[in-house]
């Protein structure tokens, strides 16, 4: 049971490039979520989805796009890197609201020239 | 206003001793629940205990529990019989609202734990 898998785990872009990040669970979680970790910040909502093809707001959305085209995968995209995105990556999923916790991947750094 | 204040950037603890992080939270809503999480430096997010606005008793979790004032909105991380393991930076969280709230979480700034001999 693989949990919350991240891909890829590091990366380097140069400003105005594009990628995605791929997150993909085994769990049969409804909820999926997209963070970023910037240094003395916490963790920061980027995007979520309660479910498949289904997609919402987070804190800090700007610059970023998801889709959720399977329930096991969440694809967090950036269309034009800017060195502001330069962060540690978080997915995390979870069953339906309550006392469930998240469950977290194991990040990916980007780091963007 | 910030949902989530750790005001404590970083703590000493002696090994066997307990220590508490603590975690004040602001919100309006009758319904949500709290969170703390470890990060080692390894990276990774650990999911240690829960609280919900609701329960009547503070969460205990092994060497974890958590010190529930809800009148102070305070719901402070108590580490009993502390472990060199224990250093990493820890986070709390709250997600406000019911189901139909997407359950997301909102996180302090964290609290960085260095547990020594």
């Amino acid at each position: 049971n693989a949990g919350v898998t991240q891909t890829p785990k590091f990366r380097v872009l140069k400003t105005g490039q594009s990628m995605t990040l791929l997150c993909a669970q085994d769990m049969n979680h409804e909820y999926m979520y997209w963070y970023r970790q910037d240094p003395g910040m916490g963790l920061r909502l980027i995007h979520y989805s309660v479910g498949e093809g289904t997609t919402a707001k987070g804190e800090v959305p700007d610059g970023y796009n998801v889709s959720r085209l399977k329930k096991q995968n969440f694809l967090l995209g950036l269309e034009s890197a800017a060195p502001s995105q330069t962060s540690v990556y978080f997915c995390a999923s979870s069953r339906l609201a309550g006392q469930e916790t998240q469950y977290f991947g194991p990040g990916t750094r980007l780091l963007v020239l | 206003a910030q949902k989530i204040t750790q005001t404590q950037p970083g703590m000493f603890v002696q090994e066997k001793e307990a220590v508490t992080l603590d975690c004040t939270y602001d919100t309006s809503d009758p319904s949500y629940g709290l969170f703390w999480y470890k990060q080692p430096s390894s990276g990774e997010m650990i999911f240690l205990i829960y609280q919900g606005s609701y329960d009547q008793q503070n969460a205990t979790e092994g060497r974890y529990s958590l010190n529930f004032q809800k009148a102070r909105k305070s719901a402070n991380l108590v580490i009993s019989a502390s472990q060199l393991g224990d250093s990493a930076m820890y986070f709390c969280a709250m997600r406000e609202g019911g189901r139909g709230g997407g359950n997301k979480l909102t996180f302090g700034t964290g609290t960085q734990l260095k547990v020594e001999l």
